[in-house]
């Protein structure tokens, strides 16, 4: 079946650095979308993707849409404390109402 | 603005109990769904429904069944519980978006979540 692979599994970052993760399919995906996870709390949307090539952002997150329609990265810029959770990305394609779903990036920052 | 809410948040259960699940969306949304998450595996889909009155299966639909009688609710039931359902489980409901007769738009809002463990 389909499979997104999303990398890091983790990462322990220093407040103030920058931070990008990213995801890759072997299918082609129509939308691709990312959520964030706080601990104890449902998935919340952060950005959504429709157009290969799309570069959106959402505050000091930035997402694309990667050009073979295969992939997607989410940096984050000068993180913060409450940028700490677990992000999933999200694909789908045309359709289809599953998406599939990567393992997520738990973010973790330094004190 | 609810939102989808999840009932209960907890649930102890010994293995071979049953137990349901609620969900409920205000949002008006056609399509519902029910997820488990375990760590590290990310979030696997167990049914999902494109209407009142109908229902499918996802990934891993064994030992679960789904009911969607009203729009605004999708409930998923544990007949004989295993210890291999202790996970952590979430509803989500979408905002759907069609063009050309193809589905655009799938956004998917999720509950808070229920963990249940079964003993």
């Amino acid at each position: 079946g389909q499979q997104l692979n999303q990398s890091p599994q983790s990462m322990f970052i220093q407040e103030g650095e920058d931070v990008s993760m990213n995801c890759t399919s072997s299918s082609i995906f129509n939308t691709w979308l990312w959520y964030k996870q706080d601990p104890g709390e449902g998935p919340v949307l952060l950005i959504a993707l429709y157009k290969a090539g799309e570069l959106t952002s959402n505050g000091r997150l930035t997402a694309q849409f990667g050009i073979t329609r295969k992939d997607s990265f989410l940096n984050i810029s000068a993180s913060i404390p409450s940028d700490v959770g677990i992000y999933f990305c999200a694909g789908q394609v045309d359709s289809n109402y599953q998406l599939i779903w990567g393992a997520g990036t738990k973010l973790i920052i330094k004190p | 603005n609810a939102g989808v809410t999840q009932t209960p948040k907890f649930r102890v259960l010994k293995t071979g109990q049953s137990m349901t699940l609620l969900c409920a969306q205000d949002m008006n949304h056609e399509y519902m769904y029910w997820y488990r998450q375990d760590p590290g595996m990310g979030l696997r889909l167990i049914h999902y429904s494109v209407g009142e009155g109908t229902t499918a299966k996802g990934e891993v639909p064994d030992g679960y069944n789904v009911s969607r009688l009203k729009k605004q609710n999708f409930l998923l039931g544990l007949e004989s519980a295993a210890p291999s359902q202790t996970s952590v489980y979430f509803c989500a409901s979408s905002y759907t978006a069609f063009a050309r007769g193809k589905l655009a738009k799938n956004i998917q809002y999720f509950g808070a979540g229920t963990r249940l463990s079964v003993l």
